[in-house]
Order: C-alpha cells, then sequence, then structure tokens
C-alpha cells in the first residue's frame, strides 16, 4: 500500500482538462510545500513535470499546474493531448524517518 | 545537461549481493542530495534511499533498511548503492536521481534511465 493515494486511472478526451488527485495526511502532502510530480511513459525514466506544488521546470507545457488543498495536491492538464498519455504519479516529502513518499500512481488514457 | 548514468545491475540469487552506481555530471555534484527509488515490474514507483549533499546524512524506507547502504564519493560524482541479503522482491529498475535540495530529499528533479537488478535463483 503506497503512502499517498492516487486514482488508479483516468481519462479524457483530446482538449479537454483532467484532474489527478494525491491524498496524504498532515505528516507529508499537508504540512509541507514539497509535493511533485512526475510523468512516465512506458519504459522511460519518470519525468518531473510540477515541483513545490506549483511550480513547473523549464521545458514543461503551461497546460500542467499543480496545486493542493489540506492534504491533498492535484495535478490539472489542460487541453489533452495524445502525448500526454501515461501514467503519473506524486510524491511528497514527509516527516517520518523515510523522508520521502509516492503515490501508487495515475495511468492518463487519452480517448 | 545533467546526466545521471547507473551500472552495476544484473542477475542475482537470493541473499546474494549488489552494488550500484551512478555517475553524475552537468551539476555540483556535492551540492545536492540524491536519491535512489526503484520500480519492480509493471509497479509504481518505490523510494529506496536518500543521501546528503555531503554525505553526513542517509535515509532508507523500511523494507530495505539493515540490508541497503548508500554512499557517495563527491570526489568523483559517483553515488553507489551497496545491497545485501537481497531478495525476491527486490526485483525490480533502480533509478539514480538527484535531489533539487542540497540536506534532505525534497523533490526529485531528474532521473537516471534506471539499472534492472533480477533476484532469482
Amino acid at each position: 500500500q503506497s503512502a499517498l493515494t492516487q486514482p488508479a486511472s483516468v481519462s479524457g478526451s483530446p482538449g479537454q482538462s483532467i484532474t489527478i488527485s494525491c491524498t496524504g495526511t498532515s505528516s507529508d502532502v499537508g504540512g509541507y510545500k514539497y509535493v511533485s510530480w512526475y510523468q512516465q511513459h512506458p519504459g522511460k525514466a519518470p519525468k518531473l513535470m510540477i515541483y513545490d506544488v506549483t511550480n513547473r521546470p523549464s521545458g514543461v507545457s503551461n497546460r500542467f499546474s499543480g496545486s493542493k488543498s489540506d492534504n491533498t495536491a492535484s495535478l490539472t492538464i489542460s487541453g489533452l493531448q495524445a502525448e500526454d498519455e501515461g501514467d503519473y504519479y506524486c510524491s511528497s516529502y514527509t516527516s517520518s524517518n523515510t523522508l520521502v513518499v509516492f503515490g501508487g500512481g495515475t495511468k492518463l488514457t487519452v480517448l | 545537461e545533467v546526466q545521471l548514468l547507473e551500472s552495476g545491475g544484473g542477475l542475482v540469487q537470493p541473499g546474494g549481493s549488489l552494488r550500484l552506481s551512478c555517475e553524475a555530471s552537468g551539476f555540483t555534484f556535492s551540492s545536492f542530495a540524491m536519491n535512489w527509488v526503484r520500480q519492480a515490474p509493471g509497479k509504481g514507483l518505490e523510494w529506496v534511499s536518500s543521501i546528503s549533499g555531503s554525505g553526513g546524512s542517509t535515509y532508507y524506507a523500511d523494507s530495505v533498511r539493515g540490508r541497503f547502504t548508500i554512499s557517495r564519493d563527491n570526489s568523483k560524482n559517483t553515488l553507489y548503492l551497496q545491497m545485501i541479503s537481497l531478495r525476491a522482491d527486490d526485483t525490480a529498475v533502480y533509478y539514480c536521481a538527484k535531489d533539487r535540495y542540497g540536506s534532505q530529499s525534497k523533490g526529485i528533479d531528474y532521473w537516471g534511465q534506471g539499472t534492472l537488478v533480477t533476484v532469482s535463483s
């Protein structure tokens, strides 16, 4: 069982918007600004899409945005494109002795 | 350009040992915490271990504490993961990953391509 809870799958049509949630506790997501989101395509390494809850690295499309409310962080992808299809993982710093926790991952399907 | 190149993966018998290495380039290695993250076949990402930029602080997942040891050689820009008492459930692709911060792991920003570790008789 993963420390952070994500939906197993989400889907949307090209051009639509989708949101992926990531629920933790006050010891991780709710307590710190250190939430990141990663995109992973099959057979590839993960790629950072959002860091520190809301920030986009250089080169990441502004169609990707992040937010947080209480113990739940969210990744929103607007204007869905076929290339957005893949697995998405959230992670957070945690005050527990494990330091880092990941979500179980969400498979995004672009219909 | 940040580059992380893992090596050392392979097939090992249960109870065996393996040492993974990760050569880093394109950034000031000693200024950033580093991580190992693994992904079992068909499964999600699992954080394994982190080490501060200086190497003075280390952290482990409960599943590997006491069996895995993370270390770094800042003079060689290289990260290591020594793994002993390997079990079948350690089978995974192991990723070397750079953190955005120096002292504690608070957000990975770059990942290597991974090295496959298979534990099987």
